[in-house]
């Protein structure tokens, strides 16, 4: 079952413009990952944040995890044409599968 | 190496074709995954390989069959195919699985298949 609603599930930007994506997810989890997939090809792990955390930085990626509410964010900063993917996130609960959300389509336009 | 490849990058197969996708990884992971993407959804969960044993099936025909011949080497054999499961097939590997799925996973490039 799915366990991760993704939203929005399209967002366009022009570059240099910070892009937002959200997931909501349902039961209770280890970490939340995020991947980056690049049309036709492979998932890229961006990111991984425990359930015991709160924020977490990469590069100009930013993740934020509310277990309270059950969500979380990514913030891409100084966005760039390359950017250009589709972004999952993904649940690990306690026991069980990593499982995918639906996905965000981004594009950042030059 | 942090590297997953798969072969081949394309295949095209009839209904009663046989042929088999290959994955390897020389990370020195003990969990390999094989996954099944649809266009513009996200990558749906086959088979889970932990310590070269099958731990996982998510209810996959048998038409699909998986196999792990050592380590670093995962593969799926396909035969009497449906043209709906045309997608892209995704191998991922992780460090360690042991029923959790806490590890990142990292992924190949895929297969594109076509049944015709």
């Amino acid at each position: 079952s799915q366990q991760g609603e993704e939203d929005p599930q399209a967002l366009s930007i022009q570059e240099g413009e910070n892009a937002t994506m959200n997931c909501s997810y349902k039961t209770s989890i280890n970490n939340l990952q995020w991947y980056r997939q690049n049309s036709g090809r492979g998932l890229v792990h961006l990111i991984l944040i425990r359930s015991n955390e709160r924020e977490k930085h990469s590069g100009r990626l930013r993740v934020t995890l509310d277990t309270s509410k059950k969500s979380s964010s990514l913030l891409i900063t100084a966005s760039r044409a390359a950017d250009t993917a589709s972004y999952f996130c993904a649940t690990a609960p306690p026991q069980g599968q990593l499982t995918f959300g639906s996905g965000t389509q981004l594009t950042v336009l030059p | 190496d942090t590297e997953v490849t798969q072969t081949p990058k394309h295949l095209v197969m009839g209904m009663t074709n046989k042929k088999s996708l290959k994955c390897e990884q020389h990370m020195g992971h003990r969990a390999m995954y094989w996954y099944k993407q649809k266009a513009k959804k996200p990558p749906e969960l086959m088979f889970v390989y932990s310590y070269e044993k099958l731990s996982i099936n998510e209810s996959v025909p048998s038409r699909f069959s998986p196999e792990c011949p050592n380590s670093s080497l995962l593969n799926l054999h396909l035969h009497a195919l449906q043209p709906e499961d045309s997608a892209l097939y995704l191998c991922a590997s992780s460090q360690d699985h042991l029923g959790r799925s806490s590890y990142e996973q990292y992924f190949g490039p895929g297969t594109r298949l076509t049944v015709t």
